[in-house]
């Protein structure tokens, strides 16, 4: 167990549909990062939020959005669904925004139909 | 652009010792990491490197030369529960953005 949670497990939704993902990171991390991992394109860096600002983007589509919050959970929205939106999509802490290790949450797993 | 290079898949023997590569071009360079995945969960940490050489840590190591844009991972005294896929990582210089392989599968044998 890293310590880092995400809610839900599971989840399935229809095309077009919206949905938000959570994230709360380890006791004292500061640091929040999101990845998607697909099939067919192995993980993904989407979006790095230190303290509540965002510090790197990656790979996210306009579809998609992040924030974090002052008592440091993060939530990531996925909006207009595609099929190909269809994955695992993990959150992961740090303690700073440079720190080389990095503790991944259990992820959720969306799936669009 | 960046481009991380790893096997898909090797295959070794409960015991042996087994080296994944990694080749990689980025247009900026902070650091390379190591990541250990089982099936069905999340990665976990393995080993990080930023300056050229070997960073060894108990039976894994990791060794980066970033001449060549190359690292591998050497696991020794291989075990059954090392059968997972492993994922070769590089840190943005300029943007602190991550770039992952696509992971090397290694299935150990009895």
């Amino acid at each position: 167990d890293s310590g880092v949670t995400q809610t839900p497990k599971h989840l399935i939704t229809a095309t077009g549909q919206r949905v938000t993902l959570r994230c709360s990171p380890r006791s004292g991390d500061l640091s929040v990062y999101w990845y998607q991992q697909s099939l067919d394109q192995g993980l993904q860096f989407l979006i790095q939020y230190y303290n509540g600002e965002e510090r790197a983007k990656g790979n996210i589509l306009e579809r998609f959005s992040a924030q974090q919050f002052p008592d440091l959970h993060s939530e990531l929205n996925l909006s207009s669904l595609e099929l190909g939106d269809s994955a695992l999509y993990f959150c992961a802490s740090s303690p700073t925004w440079g720190t080389n290790e990095q503790f991944f949450g259990p992820g959720t797993r969306l799936t669009v139909l | 652009g960046q481009n991380i290079d790893q096997p898909t898949e090797m295959t070794a023997t409960e015991g042996a010792i087994v080296q994944i590569n990694c080749t990689y071009q980025t247009s900026g360079f902070n650091g390379l990491f190591w990541y250990q995945q089982h099936a069905g969960e999340a990665p976990t940490f393995l080993s990080y490197n930023v300056l050229d050489g070997l960073e060894e840590k108990g039976r894994f190591s990791s060794f980066l030369s970033r001449s060549k844009g190359y690292s591998y991972l050497l696991l020794k005294e291989l075990q059954m529960k090392d059968s997972a896929s492993y994922l070769c990582a590089v840190r943005d210089g300029n943007f602190n953005k991550f770039y992952f392989g696509s992971g090397t599968k290694l299935n150990v044998k009895p």
